[in-house]
């Protein structure tokens, strides 16, 4: 079947500029991760939902960021006011037995 | 806190040879360790994972092992291929959300 989906591919935003990161996961996955991946770095943690609800929200790095799945699949991360530190490409996962994760391509932020 | 330390120069080897790929971890104690590679533009691919009380898994050419004494995973391309040319990243899990705990990775180079 498909696999992990993320819109946009790359969103090029100005600084303070609010955005929006889609990610369609894996279709009965009831896990979903978002990560962000900086150059030359591994992918960090920032977020994980068991269906609807955020399990843990621990890898946030700031109150400008926050993420909705309100029906248990798709998934938005949201950014507000974006600072030139938040360019970097955000990887959604999914999960359905909180082992091996599934991950889309990704969207790549720029922020200029 | 966490670290987890992966080799951090690139690797260059012959096609056929082996290619080895060390991961490091200190101030955790996982309850496994998983392997995934990613090439340029896509998102991390799940490739193995291996649990602490297994020493070594094995995947077609594939073969990891985990040390939780030395607080270290080898990962083992045997054969390789220049089709083998990526990063790989070690991720180790990290509590009850099953969130991963990436290193930065190593690119590995299979030249022909």
């Amino acid at each position: 079947g498909a696999g992990v989906s993320q819109t946009p591919s790359n969103k090029v935003t100005e600084k303070g500029k609010y955005v929006e990161l889609r990610c369609d996961p894996i279709s009965g996955h009831t896990a979903l991760y978002w990560y962000r991946q900086s150059l030359g770095q591994g992918p960090e943690f920032l977020i994980y939902f068991q269906g609807t609800g955020a399990a843990d929200d621990s890898g946030l790095p700031n109150d400008r960021f926050f993420a909705v799945r309100p029906e248990g699949s798709v998934s938005t991360l949201k950014i507000q006011r974006t600072e030139r530190g938040d360019s970097a490409v955000y990887l959604c996962a999914s999960s359905f037995d909180l082992a091996v994760q599934f991950f889309g391509p990704g969207t790549r932020l720029t922020v200029l | 806190s966490q670290k987890i330390e992966q080799n951090s120069e690139a690797l260059n080897i012959q096609e056929g040879k082996t290619a080895t790929l060390t991961c490091n971890y200190t101030n955790y104690s996982p309850a496994y360790l998983q392997w995934y590679r990613q090439d340029p533009g896509r998102g991390p691919v799940f490739l193995l994972l291996i649990r602490e009380n297994e020493k070594e898994k094995r995947k077609e050419r594939l073969k990891v092992t985990f040390d939780t004494t030395l607080k270290q995973s080898l990962f083992h391309i045997t054969a390789s291929q220049p089709a083998d040319s990526a990063t790989y990243l070690c991720a180790l899990v990290g509590g009850a959300t099953n969130k991963l705990i990436f290193g930065t990775g190593t690119l590995l180079a299979v030249q022909p």
